[in-house]
């Protein structure tokens, strides 16, 4: 079946400095690939909608500054944490969805944990 | 807009059969999820039903679609240790985004 990847699963880091995580579709090409972001027993909240090619479109809320989205090929997307503060601590999870397949199919990777300390 | 609502826990006996519920406000939906996520982990998705449909059964789950409602439940039958999670239901809004639930725990106990 398909496999999206995340890198890297847990990271900690200072305030003030930058991350990023990686999302990767490890069988299939994805045109489109989705950022949600889980706080501890909430939902997801789904971020940003990352097109191959094209800027990615942010959800009402989302600072398109501070969360950086690249999807410069069919199987990478990047997420880059800019200026990380304590409040932007999350479980940061993307799904990928690839082209010309049924509506339902969309993939979910393994999620990253990040700590701003 | 979309806006899904959940249970948030469910404690149920091993061998039992468990019943999460879910409510939801678009009626334009087409697609509506069950996801399961363990500790840690992503979400994997269980099951979906197409809104032209009532009922999907897939080895120990069901889906039952009550659309004059808008309320979706998620049997499993038969209940495992391993089945404890937290259990998310979706909806597809336009441009294949997904509207979540905030989760249903689900604890199985022996």
């Amino acid at each position: 079946g398909a496999v999206v990847s995340q890198h890297p699963s847990r990271v900690i880091c200072k305030s003030g400095t930058s991350v990023k995580i990686e999302c990767r579709s490890l069988d299939f090409q994805a045109t489109t690939m989705f950022w949600y972001r889980q706080f501890p027993k909430q939902s997801l909240m789904l971020m940003a909608t990352s097109n191959e090619g094209s800027k990615a479109t942010y959800e009402q809320g989302v600072e398109k500054d501070k969360f950086l989205i690249n999807h410069a090929s069919l199987t990478l997307s990047t997420l880059t944490v800019t200026s990380a503060h304590p409040e932007d601590s999350s479980f940061y999870i993307c799904s990928a969805r690839a082209p010309g397949t049924s509506s339902y199919e969309q993939y979910f990777g393994p999620g990253t944990r990040l700590t701003v300390t | 807009g979309e806006d899904v609502e959940q249970s948030l826990f469910l404690s149920v006996r091993e061998g039992d059969s468990s019943v999460i519920n879910c409510t939801y406000t678009d009626s334009s939906s087409t697609y509506l999820y069950w996801y399961k996520q363990e500790p840690g982990a992503g979400l994997q998705l269980l099951t979906y039903i197409f809104s032209n449909m009532d009922m999907k059964q897939d080895q120990r789950l069901t889906v039952l679609l009550n659309k004059k409602d808008k309320h979706l439940s998620l049997r499993i039958a038969d209940t495992q240790t391993g089945d404890s999670a937290i259990y998310f239901c979706a909806e597809k809004g336009a441009g294949y985004k997904l509207s979540f639930g905030a989760g249903t725990t689900v604890t199985v106990r022996a």
